[in-house]
Parts: C-alpha cells; sequence; structure tokens
C-alpha cells in the first residue's frame, strides 16, 4: 500500500559537519511534505515543509530536497549541533483528504562532540 | 503565546477501563488532531477536527475509541474498554485551519499504560 518510509533508522554525526536523512514516499498524490523534529519526552516539532510543485526549500540551517522522479525527499541540516539530536520524521499529506498526514518511523540523529 | 496543552501527561489504567485523554489547543486554531505513538515508532493518525467536525474518523482503531471537540476549542479522546495494546502516547496537535495542516503545533503527549 501507499507508505512513508526512511532509509536509515540512525545516524551519527559528528558536531559541525552537515546531516542528510532521506525519505522515501510512494504516494504520487501527495500535495506536500513536512519534516518534524521530536525531542525525547516532548512532542513533534514543525521543521520546514514543501509543495509537491517545488524541488528544494530552504530555512534557517535546513534544506529540503524533493525528488518526484524517484519519489525521495530529504532533510539537509548544516552545521550540525548537539541540539539537533532528536528524532526527525517525515509526513505526507496524502491528497485526499485535508489535515490527515501519515508519518515515517523516524531517523534518529545523534550529534557527537 | 501558549502552545497546545494535553492532560494527564501520564496516565495508568488498568485494563476494561474506560479513559479520558484532553487536549487544548492553541487559542484561534480551528483545525486539531490525534495521533498515537508506540514505542519507537512514528506517529499514527487517529482523527482530526475542523471546528467541532470531525470529517475523517478512518483512522480511529476500533470502536472502542471515540473523540469529541466542544465549542471549537477543547477536544476528549475516550477510549472505552481498554486494551493493553492501548499503551501509547497519545498525542494531539492543533493548526490555524485545515487547509494549513502542514504546520501543526504538537502538544507534549499522555503516555498511557494500560496494566
Amino acid at each position: 500500500g501507499e507508505s512513508v518510509g526512511l532509509h536509515l533508522p540512525t545516524l551519527s554525526v559528528q558536531e559541525g559537519d552537515n546531516s542528510i536523512i532521506n525519505c522515501a514516499y510512494s504516494n504520487s498524490a501527495s500535495d506536500y511534505f513536512i519534516w518534524y523534529k521530536q525531542e525525547s519526552g516532548k512532542g513533534p516539532q514543525f521543521i520546514i515543509d514543501i509543495r509537491s510543485n517545488m524541488d528544494k526549500r530552504q530555512g534557517q540551517r535546513v534544506t529540503v530536497l524533493l525528488n518526484k522522479t524517484v519519489k525521495h525527499l530529504s532533510l539537509q541540516i548544516a552545521a550540525t549541533q548537539p541540539g539537533d539530536s532528536a528524532v526527525y520524521f517525515c509526513a505526507e499529506n496524502l491528497g485526499d483528504s485535508w489535515g490527515k498526514l501519515q508519518f515515517g518511523a523516524g531517523t534518529q540523529v545523534v550529534v557527537t562532540p | 503565546g501558549a502552545g497546545v496543552s494535553q492532560s494527564p501527561s501520564n496516565k495508568v489504567t488498568e485494563k476494561g477501563k474506560d479513559v479520558e485523554l484532553r487536549c487544548d489547543p492553541i487559542s484561534g486554531h480551528t483545525a486539531l488532531y490525534w495521533y498515537r505513538q508506540s514505542l519507537g515508532q512514528g506517529l499514527e493518525f487517529l482523527i482530526y477536527f475542523q471546528g467541532n467536525s470531525a470529517p475523517d474518523k478512518s483512522g480511529l482503531p476500533s470502536d472502542r475509541f471515540s473523540a469529541e471537540r466542544t465549542g471549537g476549542s477543547v477536544s476528549t479522546l475516550t477510549i472505552q474498554r481498554t486494551q493493553q495494546e492501548d499503551s501509547a502516547v497519545y498525542l494531539c496537535a492543533s493548526s490555524l485551519r485545515v487547509e494549513s495542516s502542514y504546520e501543526q503545533y504538537f502538544g507534549p503527549g499522555t503516555r498511557l499504560t494500560v496494566t
């Protein structure tokens, strides 16, 4: 069935390096995609979103890339900091219902000094 | 301003009992969402509200689960005859309106443990 999934369950990154978190999706009808960050014991926090008619969007230290040809989404974090340690989820709106997001399983990012 | 709040933060209940989980969305947000997150897993969509109505209830796992929202603000998720598989963190989120569901603000969650 349709699904959103992540390639790597755990990503270890050295402080100051760039992080790349990947996500595969299979629903070509999705209108937009979102990245969330979840720190231990907290609810997810919105990072950045991208519409299906875009290829790239930049925020503060983060860039989301969307490759519709291969149905791939990535989140790039520049100059990774200890505070970036968290679980990162991609999510997609399935296009058939506003408000209904489907989340991937998540990637644990561990920033090492 | 105040974010999304949920209560209780933790709930331990015996199998077969009913529980009510409460969500207070951000003031002025018309859309409200409920999710369930099992240990080490992603978020499972349960239901969303636009105002007081729930257009999509397809995510509710069984008829033991129900949710309501009154006054376009507070929402309650009720689980009847709880089972051990209901143990999870229940997250609530809100957005300004459902058309801006791409930017949902989450509460801290209620950790439910069914013994």
